[in-house]
């Protein structure tokens, strides 16, 4: 069992650009998020999924967009990444023992 | 709305003292509780969780905290620290309902040898 796996674990772009992070979990969770973390701020949710086929917004979702592609896997995409973007983005996924597992994080700059 | 505070930024406990990290809530209905720990360069790991039941649950590496909900408290404790227990702790939240956890800001513990 991987766990919660993310790709990729650090990124680099320019103002502007676009990229989109990959998620995927292997046990069969119904219920995925994407968090972010920042110095100071704790985790901030962006948007969590609590069911294939759903998406829901978080505390910070301004500038993301996110696909529930299957059950496995949670995408979160930068449409025109921004400086206050840098972050480290962690996916989590939770069943039904009520507790989140998290990703390794992708550290993300935007420049 | 549902919140968590986490009152100390920084914690420091020498090795082999009994060490305290605080936890405050706020949540609608009956709460469900988590403590989770993060490594330098690492995602979190989950120590414990209190559902229901006996107000001091224990989790892993021999922590364990304590429900109190008259003081809407969840703070976690540890006999005696290890240097190996510095971390960053963050205490999380959430009511029954299938509702995403709202996490503290965190508390950086640092046990000194």
């Amino acid at each position: 069992n991987a766990g919660v796996t993310q790709t990729p674990k650090f990124q680099v772009l320019k103002t502007g650009q676009s990229m989109t992070l990959q998620c995927a979990q292997d046990m069969n969770h119904n219920s995925m998020y994407w968090y972010r973390q920042d110095p100071g701020m704790g985790l901030r949710l962006i948007y969590y999924s609590a069911s294939e086929g759903t998406t829901d917004k978080g505390e910070v979702p301004n500038g993301y967009n996110v696909s529930r592609l299957n059950k496995r896997e949670f995408s979160l995409r930068l449409e025109s990444a921004a400086p206050s973007q840098t972050s480290v983005y962690f996916c989590a996924s939770g069943g039904t023992l009520y507790e989140q597992y998290f990703g390794p994080g992708t550290r993300l700059t935007v420049t | 709305a549902q919140s968590v505070a986490q009152p100390e930024d920084q914690v420091n406990v020498a090795e082999g003292n009994p060490l305290t990290v605080k936890c405050t809530y706020s949540v609608s209905g009956n709460p469900y509780l988590f403590w989770y720990v993060q490594y330098p360069n690492r995602g979190l790991q989950f120590l414990l969780k209190y559902i229901t039941g006996d107000n001091l649950v224990k989790g892993s590496y021999g922590f364990e905290a304590e429900f109190n909900k008259s003081q809407t408290s969840f703070h976690l404790k540890k006999p005696s620290a290890l240097v190996s227990d510095s971390a960053l702790y963050f205490c999380a939240a959430r009511n029954s309902g299938n509702t995403p956890l709202v996490f503290g800001k965190g508390t950086r513990l640092s046990v000194i040898a």
